[in-house]
C-alpha cells in the first residue's frame, strides 16, 4: 500500500521552461513534506520541504505547492536547467516520527 | 564538514551468506536511518537509531538488523542473504530533532550497492 505516489515516472522539459512533478498522498497524518534529488551513484538531496500549516513555499527556482483537501502537492522549477536533470523523490513525515515516507521518484530530463 | 560516509560502497555476496553495512553520520549528528531502494519498491524505511536506541522499524523480515555506537556511528546486518535482498542501501542522518526545520532535515551518505548472486 503505497502512501506516497509518484505517478509520473518520468518528465522531459525544454531548458527555461517550467517542470512541474506531482505527488499523491493517502495519509491524512503526514503533516510535513520534502522533496529530495537523486544523481546516479549518489544520494538523495534535501531540495525544498513545506509544513502541512501551509500552502506555499519558495526556494529560489523551486516552490512547492501542497493542497491538503486533494492530498496532493507539486514541485515546481522555474527556469529548468540540464544540471536540474535528476530523480525527484517527494518525501512525507508524521508526527514525530523520523520516518521518512517516500514516493517512487520521477526521472526529470531538462532538454537542452 | 564531512558528509554522511557509508562503507563499503559495492558488494557482492552468495545467496546465504551474511553481511554488514557501516555508516558514519555527520559529525553532531545523532539520530541514524536506513533505507532500501529497490527499482520496484523505490526508497523504503528499514529502522530509526536514536542515542544508540533503535527508535523506529520499517516493515522488513528479522534477517535485517542494526545497531549504533556511542560515538553514532551505524551498522546494518543482513543475515541469510536472498536475492532479493539485492539493493541500494542507503544511510541517512539528522540531527534528530524531528527533522522540520532547515538544517534538521535527513542528510543522505551515497549508498552501499549489494548484489546478491
Amino acid at each position: 500500500d503505497q502512501q506516497v505516489k509518484q505517478n509520473s515516472p518520468s518528465l522531459s522539459v525544454q531548458e527555461g521552461r517550467i517542470s512541474i512533478l506531482n505527488c499523491d498522498y493517502t495519509n491524512s497524518m503526514f503533516d510535513y513534506f520534502l522533496w529530495y534529488k537523486k544523481y546516479p551513484a549518489e544520494g538523495p538531496t534535501f531540495l525544498i520541504s513545506i509544513s502541512s500549516i501551509k500552502d506555499k513555499n519558495e526556494d529560489g527556482r523551486f516552490t512547492v505547492f501542497l493542497n491538503k483537501s486533494a492530498k496532493h502537492l507539486s514541485l515546481h522549477i522555474v527556469p529548468s536547467q540540464p544540471g536540474d536533470s535528476a530523480v525527484y523523490f517527494c518525501a512525507a513525515l508524521s508526527g514525530s516520527a523520523r520516518q521518512l515516507t517516500f514516493g517512487s521518484g520521477t526521472q526529470l530530463t531538462v532538454l537542452p | 564538514k564531512a558528509g554522511v560516509t557509508q562503507t563499503p560502497r559495492y558488494l557482492i555476496k552468495t545467496r546465504g551468506q551474511q553481511v554488514t553495512l557501516s555508516c558514519s553520520p555527520i559529525s553532531g549528528h545523532r539520530s541514524v536511518s536506513w533505507y532500501q531502494q529497490t527499482p520496484g519498491q523505490g526508497l523504503q524505511f528499514l529502522f530509526e537509531y536514536f542515542s544508540e536506541t533503535q527508535r523506529n522499524k520499517g516493515n522488513f523480515p528479522g534477517r535485517f538488523s542494526g545497531r549504533q555506537f556511542s560515538n553514532s556511528r551505524s551498522e546494518m546486518n543482513v543475515s541469510t542473504l536472498e536475492l532479493g535482498d539485492s539493493a541500494l542501501y542507503l544511510c541517512a542522518s539528522s540531527f534528530g530533532q524531528g527533522m522540520r526545520a532547515r538544517g534538521t532535515e535527513a542528510f543522505f551518505g551515497q549508498g552501499t550497492r549489494l548484489t546478491v548472486v
